[in-house]
């Protein structure tokens, strides 16, 4: 079965710091990556996703960007973080058995 | 755009009580509807999904109809109990490039024994 791995749980980070989210997949290949955030009080918004190995779209303009420079690995970035980037982070898949998300890492931005 | 609005919470029942959570859509076209959940230090599962009108999604005891004339997909469970305690999203697709989700805000629900 198609899982996936999203790390750390939590983060803390000053303003202005740089990030680096990281997920990889095991089960499947070639699959659609997604990344999505949820804000406080508000639903999960798409961010990214990807079709493909250095193939990158963007939902929302916003201080992040992501990556994909293999097959199973999705990264998201940031030069420097805001305090409006605080929030919850979901990275997700869509391969043979349909959705898996990751269990987010919640970020904190001080 | 489509877009996803869902009960506000927190919501908090006995152990045996029923449960609603509303959840309404707009949206062009057909999609299909979703109600996933995620229970404390763990990623979203599917909980149960619709794919066209009048489809009723069913899992653990829960079931939501996909209501087309009102854009609802409500969930409903007749006697929750204690393990169902989590935070429940409803869902609709919306595939353009890719199979993308757009979520309602959640909903925290709280059983008490």
């Amino acid at each position: 079965s198609q899982t996936i791995h999203q790390w750390p749980a939590t983060l803390v980070q000053p303003v202005g710091s740089p990030l680096s989210l990281e997920c990889t997949v095991e089960g499947t290949s070639n699959p659609n990556l997604y990344w999505y955030r949820q804000a406080a009080g508000r639903g999960l918004q798409l961010l990214f996703y990807s079709v493909g190995i250095g193939q990158i779209s963007s939902e929302v303009p916003q201080n992040l960007s992501a990556s994909r420079p293999q097959d199973r690995q999705f990264i998201l970035s940031s030069k420097k973080l805001l305090l409006s980037d605080s929030g919850f982070y979901l990275c997700a898949l869509t391969g043979n058995y349909g959705y898996t998300f990751g269990s987010g890492t919640r970020l904190t931005v001080v | 755009g489509n877009s996803v609005t869902q009960m506000e919470g927190p919501v908090t029942l006995s152990e045996e009580a029923f449960l609603t959570i509303n959840c309404t859509y707009t949206a062009t076209g057909y999609p299909s509807l979703f109600w996933y959940v995620q229970y404390p230090g763990e990623g979203l599962q599917l909980l149960l999904k619709a794919t066209k009108a009048d489809d009723k999604g069913s899992n653990k005891g829960f079931e939501a109809t996909y209501r087309k004339e009102t854009t609802s997909f409500h969930l409903e469970k007749g006697s929750v109990q204690v393990s169902d305690s989590a935070v429940y999203f409803c869902a609709l697709s919306d595939f353009q490039g890719a199979q993308k989700l757009v979520f309602g805000q959640g909903t925290r629900l709280t059983i008490n024994p």
